[in-house]
């Protein structure tokens, strides 16, 4: 089972920023938070990672609190094309690798 | 190309019938799953392998095979398929354990 949980949809003005919640009150102290993004019925695409620092890249921020049990993916300027399905997943990693494990997402409109 | 890709992109099978979908990837990941995508859902885990030769069951493995004889190919089989089968089905794939996943296009497949 997904080991995130997230809201169901969520509506943004375009232009603002959006933020994303997502709760992993189960995380262990080794395992990151990751966030993907699905465009209509395209292939996922990943947005950004982290373990326990605050992570910023060219598409989005990641704000990880300090108990590690929740996190918010920030949007800074939302735009149409950012309209998508969000996944928040937790990575279960080990030698044998890692079962990805995505829940059901966070279904983002941007609102013109 | 670099990249990962699926084939076929679109494929119509008949109850019963066996068919297999391909994979490849030109990285030399490690690591490739295989996910099914509903309509209207998530994406669940079938199988996923973290080297050649070394498979293991996902969250939905059931009526699925796979295989990885070589470390860029990774086929789903469906030895028998069913109507429930229909699906869009995603290859992934990720070089080291806690790094970016990587997706395919998706082969959309429908079972009649």
């Amino acid at each position: 089972d997904a080991k995130t949980t997230q809201p169901t949809s969520m509506d943004c003005a375009e232009g603002r920023a959006a933020n994303l919640p997502c709760n992993h009150s189960t995380i262990s102290g080794n395992e990151y938070v990751y966030w993907y993004r699905q465009i209509h019925s395209q292939g996922p695409q990943y947005i950004i990672h982290g373990l326990k620092n605050n992570e910023t890249n060219e598409m989005a921020s990641l704000i990880i609190t300090e108990d590690r049990k929740s996190s918010t993916l920030i949007l800074p300027h939302a735009t149409l094309r950012d309209t998508a399905v969000y996944y928040c997943i937790v990575r279960v990693g080990g030698w044998w690798g890692d079962k990805i494990i995505f829940g059901k997402g966070t279904r983002l409109h941007i609102l013109p | 190309d670099a990249g990962i890709t699926q084939s076929p992109r679109y494929k119509i099978t008949e109850t019963g019938r066996q068919v297999t979908l391909m994979c490849h990837q030109t990285w030399s990941h490690s690591y490739m799953f295989w996910y099914r995508q509903d309509l209207g859902h998530g994406l669940r885990l079938i199988y996923y392998s973290a080297a050649a030769d070394i498979t293991d069951k996902g969250e939905v493995p059931d009526g699925y095979v796979v295989s990885r004889s070589k470390t860029e190919n990774f086929p789903l089989t469906l030895e028998s398929a069913t109507r429930s089968q229909t699906s869009v089905y995603f290859c992934a794939t990720t070089g080291q354990v806690n790094t970016e996943a990587f997706f395919g296009q998706g082969t959309r497949l429908t079972v009649v």
